[in-house]
């Protein structure tokens, strides 16, 4: 059973830039959703999506967006880099939606914008 | 109001010796899901253990057991027989009813372990 994997492991951007991040969702899991982890705090929820479709979403500008492929991978776009978008991004999948699913993170990707 | 809290920034243990990470919860879904996860320096966030909201009897994996207190909004990580390798940081999350908050997971500020030899 393949994990979550996610794509590049570490980036270097400048402010203004747009960047793609990609995730592959673990076999099976129907569910992706995005987290932004600042240094020294704990993950916050960009989106998540389900089959597709969006699902819910934090408290990110619009100029956060993401797609959901058939396969279930997924991919976080992000335009106009700003300095504070600088964190750990992570992608975690799950087997469906509803409290009692456990979601399995990748090992993130590192994103820095100078 | 904070979904997660975890009021331990950083705590120490004797190997070999338990430790508990504390965390409290707040919502008014009745069906949630606690959930613990423990960040290496690496980065990759590692489940650990899951409690259900109407699970009851408490949670337990190997070395880890969950201490909740539902009354009390408390979903305390209990670590048995501490080990080099737990040193990290521990958040805690809770997800709760996925049709009024699209199944996300709160987290917490997460606790940094460290254990002495």
């Amino acid at each position: 059973e393949t994990g979550v994997t996610q794509s590049p492991t570490h980036l270097i951007k400048t402010r203004g830039q747009q960047v793609t991040l990609r995730c592959s969702s673990q076999s099976g899991h129907n569910t992706v959703s995005w987290y932004q982890q600042a240094l020294g705090q704990g993950p916050q929820f960009i989106f998540q999506y389900y089959r597709e479709e969006e699902n819910g979403r934090g408290n990110f500008p619009p100029r956060f967006s993401g797609l959901q492929f058939p396969n279930y991978s997924s991919e976080l776009n992000v335009n106009a880099l700003e300095l504070d978008d600088s964190a750990l991004y992570l992608c975690a999948s799950s087997a469906g939606r509803g409290p009692s699913y456990e979601q399995y993170f990748g090992p993130g990707t590192r994103l820095t914008v100078t | 109001a904070q979904k997660i809290t975890q009021t331990q920034p950083g705590m120490f243990v004797q190997e070999k010796e338990a430790v508990t990470l504390d965390c409290t919860y707040d919502t008014s879904d009745p069906s949630y899901g606690l959930f613990w996860y423990k960040q290496p320096s690496s980065g990759e966030m590692i489940f650990l253990i899951y409690q259900g909201s109407y699970d009851q009897q408490n949670a337990t994996e190997g070395r880890y057991s969950l201490n909740f207190q539902k009354a009390r909004k408390s979903a305390n990580l209990v670590i048995s027989a501490s080990q080099l390798g737990d040193s990290a940081m521990y958040f805690c999350a809770m997800r709760d009813d996925y049709s009024n908050t699209g199944n996300q997971f709160y987290f917490g500020t997460g606790t940094s372990l460290t254990v002495i030899p």
